[in-house]
């Protein structure tokens, strides 16, 4: 099955600064690759996505990209502000029932 | 609108009681999934339905019955469930069962057993 590993698992930056949390998958089927935010005590938020036909998306301050190569995934926070802190968790989707593996999370913290 | 709602919020149950969980939503969404989350750890997919068929069941205990009466509703029906089975319980739903397409998250039910 597919296996997602996520770097780093807490990352703490100042106001302002850029934030990079980084995953990898093993399955080379996977081609759809979804971030979620999600802070406590609240569902996964999906906040970004990126299907494998396609090397970087943005949206305003977030962005994705994917080197299909490599099998790795990044996900790009620019000009970071507080309500940024949360949980964010990389998942890659197989063909099969749309199953979604999740890395193991990163705990963003952002410092005012 | 892309929402997912469950309800209750937060159940504490024991370990004799039957409880059941609910999700719905009204996007038109024609798959539902369950996923269970721990503390501290990734969402684990519990159940998958499609057009109100189990589609997928990842070697769940008995003790967590899904069912799905119509393409806007998912329940969970709970039975002698054991302390271990305290945890986030997480519905989310996407348009299909395809590969690639966007899923969403309800704000879980956080179930404790006592």
């Amino acid at each position: 099955g597919e296996n997602v590993e996520q770097h780093p698992s807490t990352l703490s930056v100042q106001e302002g600064d850029s934030a990079v949390i980084k995953c990898t998958y093993s399955d080379s089927a996977s081609n759809y690759f979804p971030w979620y935010k999600q802070e406590l005590g609240k569902g996964p938020q999906l906040i970004i996505d990126i299907r494998s036909n396609v090397g970087e998306k943005k949206d305003q301050r977030i962005a994705v990209t994917l080197n299909k190569t490599a099998k790795h995934f990044s996900l790009h926070i620019t000009e970071t502000q507080p309500e940024d802190s949360a949980v964010y968790f990389c998942a890659a989707s197989i063909f099969i029932g749309n199953q979604f593996y999740f890395g193991t999370g990163t705990s963003l913290t952002v410092i005012p | 609108d892309t929402e997912v709602t469950q309800t209750p919020k937060h159940l504490v149950m024991g370990m004799t009681n039957k409880k059941s969980l609910k999700c719905e939503q009204h996007m038109g969404h024609r798959a539902m999934y369950w996923y269970k989350q721990k503390a501290k750890k990734p969402p684990e997919l519990m159940f998958v339905y499609s057009y109100e068929k189990l589609s997928i069941n990842e070697s769940v205990p008995s003790r967590f019955s899904p069912e799905c009466p119509n393409s806007s509703l998912l329940n969970l029906h709970l039975h002698a469930l054991q302390p271990e089975d305290s945890a986030l319980y997480l519905c989310a739903s996407s348009q299909v069962i395809s590969q690639g397409v966007e899923a969403f998250f309800g704000q879980g039910t956080r179930l404790t057993v006592v």
